[in-house]
């Protein structure tokens, strides 16, 4: 498996439940990056990490919380989510900040 | 903070015909400016970029201009091809690690 891969593809989970998603770089990449893509809108950046540190929360709710156990996984842990939520949760890396950013596939979240 | 306007949101062009999308930007100490393709249920994928010490960049039929006077950057698109249909952002780097994006364009090649 070679670049940026994230799991699942899809999701739909209810409101209380709880789940998690996964991202693997394969690039040897020291950032990596959490986005939310929601239709007709930029992309919003929500997490940030270097080197396994979170660099940037931009002002996320606490219902989403991030993991970095190692520069090549990221992981976004989901509870109580709400129907806006509902968006394609895109993965990126980056050899360091100021490098092009690697896309994932995304993650489809559907939040019933 | 950063603040990336994107026109027009979307765009139809005949086969063979040139594509323009033109993006702003609000802080004028940004300084990256990539553009990102993304096909129908695909990632984005980086297609050209340019630095804020470079005024215009080539790359085959893809061609990016910034004027940093006006805070604005285009993407040019000539001779466009079906495999051009996609979604296109554009973004700019406010500070070492973020990029803020537009909104995207919605280009439709027509056969």
């Amino acid at each position: 498996e070679t670049g940026v891969t994230q799991t699942p593809r899809h999701l739909v989970m209810g409101m209380t439940n709880k789940k998690s998603l996964k991202c693997e770089q394969h690039l040897g990449h020291n950032a990596m990056y959490w986005y939310k893509q929601s239709a007709k809108k930029p992309l919003e950046l929500m997490f940030v990490y270097s080197l396994e540190e979170r660099v940037e929360n931009n002002s996320v709710p606490s219902r989403f919380s991030p993991e970095c156990p190692n520069s090549s996984h990221l992981f976004l842990h989901l509870h109580t989510l709400q129907p806006e939520d509902s968006a394609l949760y895109l993965c990126a890396s980056s050899q360091n900040f100021r490098d092009e950013q690697y896309f994932g596939p995304g993650t489809r979240l559907t939040v019933t | 903070g950063e603040n990336v306007e994107q026109h027009p949101s979307t765009l139809s062009v005949q086969e063979g015909d040139s594509a323009v999308i033109k993006c702003t930007y609000s802080d004028s100490a940004s300084n990256y400016f990539p553009w990102y393709k993304q096909e129908l249920g695909k990632r984005p994928q980086l297609i050209i970029d340019i630095r804020s010490n470079v005024g215009e960049k080539k790359d085959q039929r893809i061609a990016v201009t910034l004027n940093k006077t006006a805070k604005h950057f285009s993407l040019h698109i000539t001779e466009t091809q079906p495999e051009d249909s996609a979604v296109y952002f554009c973004a700019a780097r406010v500070n070492d690690y973020k990029l803020s994006f537009g909104a995207g364009t919605t280009v439709t090649v027509r056969a």
